[in-house]
């Protein structure tokens, strides 16, 4: 079956650092990749995601790439804020088995400080 | 953007009792709706997709009668979790198919905090 693969947290940085939460994962086919980030107190939001093999999402500066030959999609930030504490979650949506579900890893929380 | 609430936010109940969450899609209308539970530490896991006007999908290992899911309009499904144990006690987030525009993605709730004493 699908499953996602996530470092364990929590990560702490310092305010300007570079970010990676890496993310590796199983499935049959050609999944959609995403990555969720959700803020204390929060539902889940949608940050990113890339269909096919070689994309790269990106949105408030955060970017992830589709390794198909790594089975990655790693998500990165060159400057982190205090405003990026979270908890990040990296997901895919099989092609097979019901195409709309959603497979999550463990999530990684990131704390950023001053 | 698409809204998806939930209510309560928290709740704590007795052993043996029977508590209702609401999932509501506030500006659209979701034929799908999903819940999930999520334990600390611990990914999300699927639970059942719920399905307007027919009958919800579980997801292996749920129980279809401790957990009553009913879709009964395109913008609310609620989750009953019935003769709740302390076992039960979680994190539950629901989240809605927004199918405008073609774009197929879910939105989904901030979470229902139960605590079953």
């Amino acid at each position: 079956g699908n499953s996602v693969t996530q470092m364990e947290g929590p990560v702490t940085l310092s305010e300007e650092a570079f970010l990676t939460i890496n993310c590796t994962y199983t499935a049959t086919g050609y999944p959609s990749l995403f990555w969720y980030v959700q803020y204390p107190g929060e539902g889940l939001q949608l940050l990113l995601k890339a269909t096919k093999a070689d994309d790269k999402g990106s949105n408030k500066g955060f970017e992830a790439t589709y390794r198909k030959e790594t089975t990655s999609f790693h998500l990165e930030k060159g400057s982190v804020q205090v405003s990026d504490s979270a908890v990040y979650f990296c997901a895919l949506k099989g092609v097979t088995g019901g195409g709309n579900k959603l497979t999550f890893g463990t999530g990684t929380q990131l704390k950023v400080e001053l | 953007g698409a809204v998806v609430s939930q209510h309560p936010s928290r709740v704590i109940c007795k052993s043996g009792t029977s508590v209702k969450i609401e999932c509501r899609s506030l500006d659209f209308q979701a034929t799908t709706m999903f819940w999930y539970r999520q334990f600390p530490k611990q990914s999300l896991m699927l639970m059942a997709t719920s399905n307007e006007g027919s009958k919800a999908t579980y997801e292996q290992g749920v129980e279809k009668d401790k957990f009553l899911i009913n879709h009964a309009s395109l913008t609310l499904s609620t989750l009953t979790v019935t003769s709740a144990h302390p076992e039960d006690s979680s994190f539950y987030i629901c989240s809605a198919r927004d199918l405008r525009g073609g774009i197929n993605e879910q939105f989904f709730g901030p979470g229902t905090r139960l605590t079953v004493l």
